[in-house]
């Protein structure tokens, strides 16, 4: 059964709208990320949270941004979509052992089944 | 800073094995393994600690090498199942358990009948 969620699962829109891909998750995890994958690439962490009111940038630089207000929501925000917005967005999160959640290992990412967004 | 994945690309037939390795040039503290099918989210295999713990899942283990910040992913007697994407996430030493991950490339599997 799915325990990370994200909406919508596809989104078409066109240029300067803007948009924001909702993940949510009911396992309890401390960390949560957002990663951009390309058809058939690697996945590029692009934010990350510890917990409620933290977060921080990833390696790879976007003009989205992103809040944490509640442990089990992180939405996902751009401003002004445009067309090199485009690609599929993840959404993963995770626990330490010990800690809450199902079947934590150590750092164990469970994923969401991603956004696929396509800016026009 | 990505680890290096080879090869790039494996094609099998159903009872073969394969081995895909993952290697990097910082001290890691882990190594995680996941596989994605097309058109799917990644899904979790195993993680490798520093330490030397091994973990396997069914017929899929992997080793650590930790002097050389290499892992290698052993899939034996593989299914057609087994076809996809295969990626590995390195945690570096150091980076406080952040959980942060950094995932190579992807090698992607095929598993013929």
């Amino acid at each position: 059964e799915a325990d990370i969620y994200q909406t919508p699962r596809y989104l078409v829109i066109g240029t300067g709208k803007k948009i924001t891909l909702e993940c949510s998750q009911t396992m309890g995890h401390d960390k949560m990320y957002w990663y951009q994958q390309d058809p058939g690439m690697e996945l590029h962490l692009i934010h990350y949270s510890y917990g409620v009111n933290s977060t921080e940038k990833g390696d790879l630089s976007s003009e989205s941004t992103v809040s944490r207000i509640r442990t089990e929501h992180f939405p996902l925000t751009l401003e002004s979509a445009r067309p090199s917005h485009t690609s599929q967005y993840l959404c993963a999160s995770s626990a330490a052992p010990g800690a809450s959640g199902r079947r934590s290992s150590y750092n164990e990412q469970f994923f969401g089944p991603g956004t696929r967004l396509t800016v026009l | 800073q990505q680890p290096v994945q080879s090869p790039q690309a494996v094609i099998l037939r159903e009872g073969e094995d394969a081995v895909i390795n993952c290697s990097s040039s910082k001290a890691l503290y882990s190594v995680h393994w996941y596989r994605q099918k097309h058109g799917e989210a990644p899904v979790f295999l195993m993680i490798l600690l520093k330490g030397g713990e091994q973990k396997g899942h069914d017929k899929i283990s992997a080793s650590f090498n930790e002097k050389k910040q290499q892992s290698s992913l052993y899939l034996t007697a593989s299914q057609l199942s087994y076809s996809g994407t295969y990626f590995c996430g390195t945690e570096i030493s150091g980076s406080s358990n952040t959980g942060k991950l950094i995932f190579g490339q992807g090698t992607t599997l095929q598993v013929k009948p």
